[in-house]
């Protein structure tokens, strides 16, 4: 497999929560990127993580947030919960500094907000 | 418009049978190309890279025509284990997906 986790698996949430997904980075890979992936949708690209710094924001609000650390794991924050934030939250991880090398997908985090 | 655009399926075709998919882009600046598949409630998983030079895996045969900004994907010889969503991924600083096209091969 990709050797890219994810945590939780599953999560449930209320409407104006806030939620904090995990990912592991695959060791040597240090380009993260993050999609949330409704039902029927491909995957939206919200945002990439490069050595810790924010590298390119796709069409989501700031209340979605993330963070890099050092070594290389990941962090995305969603702030102030609404309905249509159900959906799938996947982690990918890349070996090299752009965002147009393969992706290398985790398991997902399926979020439902009540 | 969309950025990336697939054929909405859902194709249903025999075991043994050839289908195409099609994929069209809007960002002429696009960098890279793939095809990506999508067993149902799991992560997309690369299927393959796609040239301008055309490229074929095994059963399966990916095209690139970056005047027309289309990208296809064959694939022969149809098994049961072929079913899944097709995802046509571009890339340009980022990746971009399609919405996916589903495909059931039956018996």
């Amino acid at each position: 497999e990709t050797g890219v986790t994810q945590s939780p698996t599953h999560l449930i949430k209320t409407r104006g929560q806030q939620v904090t997904l995990r990912c592991s980075s695959q060791s040597g890979h240090n380009t993260v990127s993050w999609y949330q992936q409704a039902l029927g949708q491909g995957p939206q690209f919200i945002f990439q993580y490069y050595r810790e710094e924010e590298n390119g924001r796709g069409n989501f609000p700031p209340r979605f947030s993330g963070l890099q650390f050092p070594n290389y794991s990941s962090e995305l924050n969603v702030n102030a919960l609404e309905l249509d934030d159900s959906a799938l939250y996947l982690c990918a991880n890349s070996p090299g500094t752009g965002g147009e090398e393969t992706q290398y997908f985790g398991p997902g985090t399926r979020l439902l907000v009540l | 418009r969309k950025e990336v655009e697939q054929d909405p399926g859902p194709f249903n075709v025999p075991e043994g049978a050839t289908v195409a998919f099609n994929c069209t882009y809007s960002n002429s600046a696009s960098q890279s190309f793939f095809w990506y598949r999508q067993d149902c409630r799991k992560e997309p998983k690369l299927l393959m890279s796609v040239y301008s030079s055309g490229n074929e895996d095994g059963r399966f045969t990916a095209q690139l025509n970056r005047a027309s900004q289309y990208i296809s994907l064959l694939i022969r010889d149809s098994k049961l284990s072929d079913s899944a969503t097709y995802l046509c991924v571009v890339g340009h600083n980022d990746m971009r997906f399609g919405a996916g096209t589903r495909l059931t091969v039956k018996p």
